[in-house]
């Protein structure tokens, strides 16, 4: 069955760090990929979407390019801030008509520190 | 415009009870799905909701059912309640138009003792 496997964290970083969270998946047919964010005590909210292959989804500095040769998604983010401490979710879309349900990696805890 | 909403935050519950879980579609959406997400782990998909009827469903037994009304809001109802259920569960609304954009509530944490 359809799959994602993320990066395992946590993942600790110094304000102004390169990010990178790597996710792969596993899918037959072409599916939709997602980045979701889960804030403390918050809950899950879309960051970033690719529906097709070599699309680049981004949204507040961060960006992840849809690989389908590599089958990845990975998300990156130039510069991190404190606010960006979070939970990373990488998640697909089985495009199966109106039942559009999403399968999620396990996610990846960021913390920046300042 | 107002987004998706559950009731209760928290909740916690006797192994054995059942308990409702609800959730308020976002304006305009018609579509609901309900997650379960454990403690550290990513969301499972639980089913999904479209015009009040199922149109999909994860590997949840039967004693995980559901509602949609025709104000699209939805119930997820747990019977039989076990200690593994113990989680965080979420709600998303999207429209059938707009098949990419899932909106989550906060969830509810429900706790099996």
């Amino acid at each position: 069955g359809n799959s994602v496997t993320q990066m395992e964290g946590p993942v600790t970083l110094s304000e102004e760090a390169f990010l990178t969270i790597n996710c792969t998946y596993t899918a037959t047919g072409y599916p939709s990929l997602f980045w979701y964010v889960q804030y403390p005590g918050e809950g899950l909210q879309l960051l970033l979407k690719a529906t097709k292959a070599d699309d680049k989804g981004s949204n507040k500095g961060f960006e992840a390019t849809y690989r389908k040769e590599t089958t990845s998604f990975h998300l990156e983010k130039g510069s991190v801030q404190v606010s960006d401490s979070a939970v990373y979710f990488c998640a697909l879309s089985e495009n199966a008509g109106n039942n559009r349900k999403l399968i999620w990696g396990l996610g990846t805890s960021l913390a920046v520190n300042p | 415009e107002t987004g998706v909403t559950q009731s209760p935050t928290h909740l916690i519950k006797t192994r054995g009870q059942q308990v409702t879980l609800r959730c308020s579609s976002q304006s305009g959406h018609n579509t609901v799905s309900w997650y379960q997400q454990a403690l550290g782990q990513g969301p499972q998909f639980i089913f999904q909701y479209y015009r009040e009827e199922e149109n999909g469903r994860g590997n949840f037994p039967p004693r995980f059912s559901g509602l949609q009304f025709p104000n699209y809001s939805s119930e997820l109802n747990v019977n039989a309640l076990e200690l593994d259920d113990s989680a965080l569960y979420l709600c998303a609304s999207r429209s059938s138009g707009t098949p990419y954009e899932q909106y989550f509530g906060p969830g509810t944490r429900l706790t099996v003792t």
